[in-house]
């Protein structure tokens, strides 16, 4: 089975200022997905980044980035340029890859950092 | 577009009493999960809905649980029998089942069984 550990229950920032939010899985699969979500308050859970685990590559979306360490199954977020609507509740989660079009394939989500940014 | 939406966005139900959770996933998805998300937890997955049929019920906690989507859109979690364990927030997400199956997430409904 897989599980996601997110290690920091809640982490805090500055405007303007960088902060890191740490994830780590365990599983036997070889492909598979990784995924950020936010969760802001009262608000719906959405996408903030993805990385495939075939791919060496860190992904990056505008000011969020991964730092994917496949063989210590590390999965970290880092927030450049934190802003205040950046508060909210963020999710690691996992995917196995079924080996089709993932259609029926559900997350697996670690328990969430909330992150709060401050001015 | 309109994204996926559920209602009631808020429940409270006495102990023992039946509970009806509706979604509307984005229109033409074929794939729809739910998820149960408990106070302070990340969600976890009950069941998942290809098109009408139910092919994955293995993470429904107990019988009390059961879900339908009768013409393969709006799908119904029916809880029945409530118990304060029960109180959690539960999610709905669809997905075109396309590509690599971004799923998209509704607010919840946020159940409360007193």
């Amino acid at each position: 089975a897989q599980t996601v550990t997110q290690s920091q229950p809640e982490m805090s920032v500055q405007e303007a200022e960088t902060v890191t939010l740490s994830c780590t899985y365990d599983t036997s699969e070889n492909n598979y997905y990784l995924f950020w979500y936010k969760q802001p308050p009262s608000r719906q859970m959405i996408l903030v980044i993805r990385q495939e685990a075939y791919k060496q590559q860190n992904a990056t979306e505008n000011r969020f980035s991964v730092n994917f360490q496949k063989a210590a199954k590390s999965f970290s977020l880092k927030i450049s340029d934190s802003q205040l609507g950046d508060t909210a509740m963020y999710f690691c989660a996992f995917m196995k890859h079924d080996g089709g079009d993932q259609a029926g394939t559900a997350l697996i989500f670690g328990k969430g950092t909330t992150l709060s940014v401050s001015s | 577009g309109a994204g996926v939406s559920q209602s009631p966005r808020y429940k409270v139900a006495k102990r023992g009493q039946d509970v009806a959770l509706r979604c509307d996933p984005i229109s033409g998805h074929v794939s729809l999960f739910w998820y149960q998300q408990a106070l302070g937890q990340g969600p976890e997955f009950l069941t998942y809905f290809q098109n009408e049929a139910q092919l994955d019920k293995s993470g429904l906690p107990s019988d009390r649980f059961f879900a339908e989507r009768p013409e393969g859109s709006v799908s119904t979690l029916k809880i029945q029998r409530t118990q304060q364990e029960d109180s959690a927030v539960y999610l709905c997400a669809s997905s075109s089942g396309t590509s690599w199956n971004e799923q998209f997430f509704g607010p919840g409904t946020r159940l409360t069984v007193l």
